[in-house]
């Protein structure tokens, strides 16, 4: 099945210790993102990238990284997380046709994250 | 930089149909989408349309496209209680990139 998987679906943390929310997809794309989805302030993008080893911030990066190193895997990185990063986050991909087309997204089920 | 506005519920009895509209600012949208958001899971695309088309059909969704005043209704007939949900409407600006512009969601309740 055609899908995009997030790891952990739920986790609950504490400020300052170092987390990764790992997304892996079956599809072949080359574009991933990562959002996060926050009441009242709709979806807003963190980083994305366009193919391996191609990254670039969104809107949302302060207190994220992110990597490619392969083009099924594009994990988030909480350095230090802080309760300010307390959300739901989903991951996303398409396929190269995006660019130039319709880029339709496949989206992850979401990870909750809970900093205290 | 572009922006998608929604109102951010709607309530509407079982039966009736419903309209959710949005409101974009980008003269050079070229695909505008709607997603919907059932609880605890991720964003599923509904539909989407190309910019240079007004009207989209599909089983009991409509979607209407007035480019002229950049606003996208997503119409549902004959609405029922599993259409309860988050709707995102989204935009992609030009056609040499990736990157979606979301609104903030309208939350569709259905009253049984």
């Amino acid at each position: 099945e055609a899908q995009v998987t997030q790891n952990p679906r739920y986790l609950i943390t504490v400020t300052g210790k170092k987390l990764t929310v790992t997304c892996s997809q079956n599809m072949n794309h080359e574009y991933m993102s990562w959002y996060r989805q926050d009441p009242g302030l709709g979806l807003r993008q963190i980083y994305y990238s366009m193919n391996v080893e191609v990254t670039d911030k969104g809107d949302v990066p302060e207190g994220y990284k992110v990597s490619r190193k392969e083009k099924r895997n594009f994990p988030l990185i909480l350095e230090s997380p802080s309760p300010n990063q307390t959300s739901l986050y989903f991951c996303a991909s398409s396929s190269g046709s995006g660019y130039s087309g319709a880029n339709v997204l496949t989206f992850g089920a979401g990870s909750r994250l809970t900093v205290l | 930089g572009e922006d998608v506005e929604q109102s951010l519920f709607l309530s509407v009895r079982e039966g009736d149909s419903s309209v959710i509209n949005c409101t974009y600012t980008d003269s050079s949208s070229t695909y505008l989408y709607w997603y919907k958001q059932e609880p605890g899971a991720g964003l599923q695309l509904l539909t989407y349309i190309f910019s240079n088309m007004d009207m989209k059909q599909d089983q009991r969704l409509t979607v209407l496209l007035n480019k002229k005043d950049k606003h996208l209704s997503l119409c549902i007939a004959d609405t029922q209680t599993g259409d309860s949900a988050i709707y995102f409407c989204a935009e992609k600006s030009g056609a040499g990139s990736y990157q979606l512009t979301f609104g903030k969601g309208t939350k569709l309740s259905v009253i049984p």
